[in-house]
């Protein structure tokens, strides 16, 4: 079966530069969430976005941004990189109301980041 | 705002036991979903099982299984015949369903659960 799939998994950058980590949902998953994981830690959640819209914020930077596009992917932007951004970042899609499964979500296998 | 916590950092079996990995969470929502992810060292987050509030029955998934406990607030995975592939971290999960667009995941600290050969 399809999964989640991210790119890129492993990614390095230098303290104020930019990032831009992307997530390919399930097909036919309409929502879209992004959360933040840092080491030792429990996921924390950033972003999530149903039908290109954004529906839900947490904890997430001004200098992060994200969109989902028509073909229902997203992309997660990150500016002025600080060491304390290192961690892995998974995005999870969820199935639409008409699945007995709605609002399971299912995560990619994540994307490493490290600022040096 | 909802809260779930587990209480045992750390948890060691011996092959083929039985281990119960305890959690407990605090909302006033009357609907929501429970879920147990499992994260072992390749740092993948896999869905184990789910449980609806409205259902009564626990939910299993072959050698997993939940007990469900709504008035306590108490949701603990049951894993029988463990097995080594069974060593990871074990989240417990929430999200409230009653709000459109409010369905993230508030996870536990989780459990470092280790098979031992």
């Amino acid at each position: 079966a399809a999964g989640v799939i991210q790119s890129p998994r492993h990614l390095i950058k230098e303290k104020r530069e930019t990032a831009t980590l992307k997530c390919y949902p399930i097909p036919r998953h309409d929502t879209v969430y992004w959360y933040q994981q840092g080491p030792g830690q429990d996921p924390q959640f950033l972003i999530s976005f149903y039908e290109k819209m954004q529906s839900d914020k947490g904890s997430i930077p001004d200098r992060f941004s994200a969109q989902q596009f028509s073909d229902y992917h997203s992309e997660l932007n990150m500016s002025s990189l600080e060491l304390g951004d290192s961690a892995l970042y998974f995005c999870a899609s969820s199935p639409g109301m008409d699945s007995p499964i709605t609002d399971t979500q299912y995560f990619g296998p994540g994307t490493r980041l490290t600022v040096l | 705002a909802q809260t779930v916590t587990q209480s045992q950092p750390e948890m060691s079996v011996q092959e083929a036991e039985t281990v119960t990995l305890s959690c407990t969470y605090d909302t006033s929502e009357s609907n929501y979903y429970l879920f147990w992810y499992k994260q072992p060292p390749s740092r993948q987050m896999i869905l184990v099982i789910r449980q609806e509030a409205y259902k009564q029955q626990n939910a299993t998934e072959n050698r997993f299984s939940v007990n469900f406990q709504k008035a306590a607030k108490s949701f603990s995975l049951k894993i029988s015949d463990s097995q080594l592939g069974d060593t990871a971290m074990y989240f417990c999960a929430f999200t409230d369903i009653s709000n459109f667009g409010n369905e993230k995941l508030t996870f536990g600290t989780g459990t470092r659960l280790t098979i031992i050969p």
